[in-house]
């Protein structure tokens, strides 16, 4: 069955300090993979995505996320997180051939400290 | 600004009445959109793909009678919650694919939260 499976329900983490958010998806052929954000009291926002072409891309606000086929892994990272990240992390996945409905994992809770 | 707009933001209404919420694309004509619902500490569910012209495509498990989509113009998709009832009371959201060949970003609309007393 298809799935996406965000290993980590909460995440608490110091100002400044680095952070990865994990994500992966059960095997397919082809994905196209999403990280939405949602911060409190707003709607999700798309963050990053891979489609195609080079397997590490970035955010406008420091986040990177690599596409990594054998482990059929989408994690999310950032070298050093602001408080102004602390917001709900959402990772998706479109399964080729699934037109272009979302497999939604639960989400990670990112609650950064000063 | 916004390229999807929900209304209301906020509805509270008593079991066994019907609500309807409003979904409306912007900034660009929306064959498709989706509806979510969402539950608190949860991820997104699909409930449906709203197609404009034809019949909406209900995911398994999501009652069609009870949920009606009405996919009424290139620009609004309506969903219905028909004799509401607390277990329904949850955090619906609307999205608009972009359009192209590949699957490409959805743009969320801020999401309505219905409680059903």
């Amino acid at each position: 069955a298809q799935s996406v499976t965000q290993l980590d329900s909460q995440v608490p983490v110091f100002e400044e300090a680095p952070v990865e958010l994990r994500c992966n998806y059960s095997s397919s052929v082809s994905v196209y993979l999403f990280w939405y954000v949602q911060y409190p009291n707003q709607g999700l926002q798309l963050l990053l995505k891979y489609l195609s072409g080079s397997t590490l891309v970035e955010s406008i606000n420091g986040f990177e996320a690599e596409f990594n086929k054998s482990q059929t892994s989408f994690h999310l990272r950032k070298p050093s997180v602001h408080i102004s990240d602390t917001a709900e992390y959402f990772c998706a996945v479109n399964y080729a051939g699934n037109n272009r409905k979302l497999i939604w994992g639960l989400g990670t809770s990112l609650a950064v400290n000063p | 600004g916004a390229v999807v707009s929900q209304h209301p933001s906020r509805v509270i209404c008593k079991s066994g009445t019907s609500v309807k919420i409003e979904c409306r694309s912007l900034d660009f004509q929306a064959t498709t959109m989706f509806w979510y619902r969402q539950f608190p500490k949860q991820s997104l569910m699909l409930m449906a793909t709203s197609n404009e012209g034809s019949k909406a495509t209900y995911e398994q498990g999501v009652e069609k009678d009870k949920f009606l989509i009405n996919h009424a113009s290139l620009t609004l998709s309506t969903l219905t919650v028909t004799s509401a009832h607390p277990e329904d009371s949850s955090f619906y959201i609307c999205s608009v694919p972009v359009t192209g060949g590949l699957p490409d970003t959805q743009y969320f609309g801020p999401g309505t939260r219905l409680t059903v007393l």
